[in-house]
């Protein structure tokens, strides 16, 4: 199984903050990531797959970067919706497909 | 528009047996594949498995594999989700999620189904 790790797990940031959440995996996924954001009580949201492609509709505050097993993801500027949980995923092969426990953006 | 529609909330017992249900519409049900996913209470996301509703092929997560099944009907073009003896472990929100076409992550999501099991 290819294992995923977060870090960090939780972080208290301010609005027009820059934040930066990291993904690393256990063996190599070759950009096969992707990355969502769960706000309390809802679904989860895909904001970027292949470890750096934005997502239909998903505001460019939010990229990614990374190869190998080092994954990332920035919001250039939080907002107030952007105060969520942020889980990432690989796919690298199925159905051998996990996500990370999750980083946790709280107000500072 | 797609939009994936989850049943409502079930409340059963240690041993009973469940089928919950998503119904896809505004894309072609039949030539997409379509997940599930579990979020135990105050947990992450835990990858379930997908199936591809033409011809049935269905993949499971290795650490699920024969505690679940995943099915799919066409003609009305819903996924589903069964049990047959549910444990308290169970309780959980189920989603239902569709596959993208450029790898096996998910791009649209339903609303989420809440599962409880308690004696």
């Amino acid at each position: 199984d290819i294992q995923m790790t977060q870090s960090p797990s939780s972080l208290s940031a301010s609005v027009g903050d820059r934040v930066t959440i990291t993904c690393r995996a256990s063996q190599a996924i070759g950009n096969s990531l992707a990355w969502y954001q769960q706000h309390p009580g809802k679904a989860p949201k895909l904001l970027l797959y292949g470890a750096s492609r934005l997502q239909s509709g998903v505001p460019s505050r939010f990229s990614g970067s990374g190869s190998g097993t080092d994954y990332t993801l920035t919001i250039s500027s939080l907002q107030p919706e952007d105060f969520a949980t942020y889980y990432c995923q690989q796919y690298y092969r199925t159905p051998q497909e996990t996500f990370g426990p999750g980083t946790k953006v709280e107000v500072k | 528009e797609v939009q994936l529609v989850q049943s409502g909330v079930e409340v059963k017992k240690p041993g009973e047996s469940l089928k919950i249900s998503c119904k896809g519409s505004g894309y072609n049900f039949a030539d997409s594949w379509i997940g599930w996913v579990r979020q135990k209470p105050g947990k992450g996301l835990e990858w379930m498995g997908i199936i591809y509703p033409v011809d049935s092929d269905a993949r499971y997560s290795p650490s699920l594999q024969g505690q679940v099944t995943i099915s799919a009907d066409t003609s009305i073009s819903t996924a589903y989700l069964q049990w047959s003896s549910l444990k308290a472990s169970d309780t959980a929100m189920y989603y239902c999620a569709l596959i993208s076409v450029t790898g096996t992550f998910f791009e649209y999501w339903g609303q989420g189904t809440l599962v409880s099991v308690s004696s």
